[in-house]
């Protein structure tokens, strides 16, 4: 079966630096994205990996490791606006995205 | 359009009565997705359109649930005889094609079901 794991909360203090880790088993693949989700919104895109690596954007940056199935989703520089869940997705080899459950992610002062 | 647009934003239902929703996406997109998303859970997907491609209907979660997609554009989702359980957010999503899979989300509408 197709499995995405990633943390079901995690707690940073505001200013620092937090990793949220995301494994993967799918059937084949065609690239990774992150996703930002507040409270009673829809999510909304942050980052794309295909490639092994690491991808920067601005406060955020986002790995990939393709042979251990691996992505984490670093976030430095922590704001309390970036409270929200964080949502792993990994594109299968029929181009369908296969949805983790989410971080959700606790800054506090 | 600028974004992807749902309608309506809320719906209150009794239990049994069918239901639509509507989505418009992202002009020049051709893949189309539902999703649900019940409190606090991560996406279900239910339905994915590419094109004038038959639809994947594979995360539909019984025969009640149902969508289309007119003119390669708007879609429905439709749901008949409304269960409690059928009560969530319901997401609609687009994207350029489904190589170029950055998914654009609606704002979603909240079913609920008495």
């Amino acid at each position: 079966g197709q499995n995405i794991d990633q943390p079901t909360e995690m707690t940073a203090t505001e200013g620092a630096i937090v990793q949220i880790n995301c494994t993967y088993q799918t059937s084949g693949f065609n690239g990774l994205f992150w996703y930002q989700q507040h409270a009673g919104e829809a999510p909304t895109f942050l980052s794309y990996n295909v490639l092994d690596g690491l991808e920067e954007k601005g406060r955020f940056s986002s790995f990939l490791s393709r042979s251990k199935g691996y992505s984490y989703l670093l976030l430095k520089e922590l704001q309390m606006k970036d409270s929200a869940s964080y949502l792993c997705a990994v594109m299968d080899s029929n181009y369908q995205l296969i949805w983790g459950a989410g971080t959700k992610l606790i800054i506090k002062p | 359009g600028a974004g992807v647009s749902q309608s309506p934003s809320n719906k209150v239902t009794e239990k049994g009565k069918d239901v639509e929703l509507r989505c418009d996406p992202i002009s020049g997109h051709t893949a189309l997705y539902w999703y649900r998303q019940s409190l606090g859970q991560g996406l279900e997907f239910l339905i994915y359109f590419q094109g004038n491609s038959a639809p994947d209907k594979s995360g539909l979660p019984s025969d009640r649930f149902s969508a289309e997609r007119t003119g390669g554009s708007v879609s429905t989702l439709t749901i008949q005889r409304t269960q409690q359980e059928d009560s969530a957010v319901y997401l609609c999503a687009s994207s350029f094609s489904r190589e170029r899979n950055e998914q654009f989300f609606g704002p979603g509408t909240r079913l609920t079901v008495l």
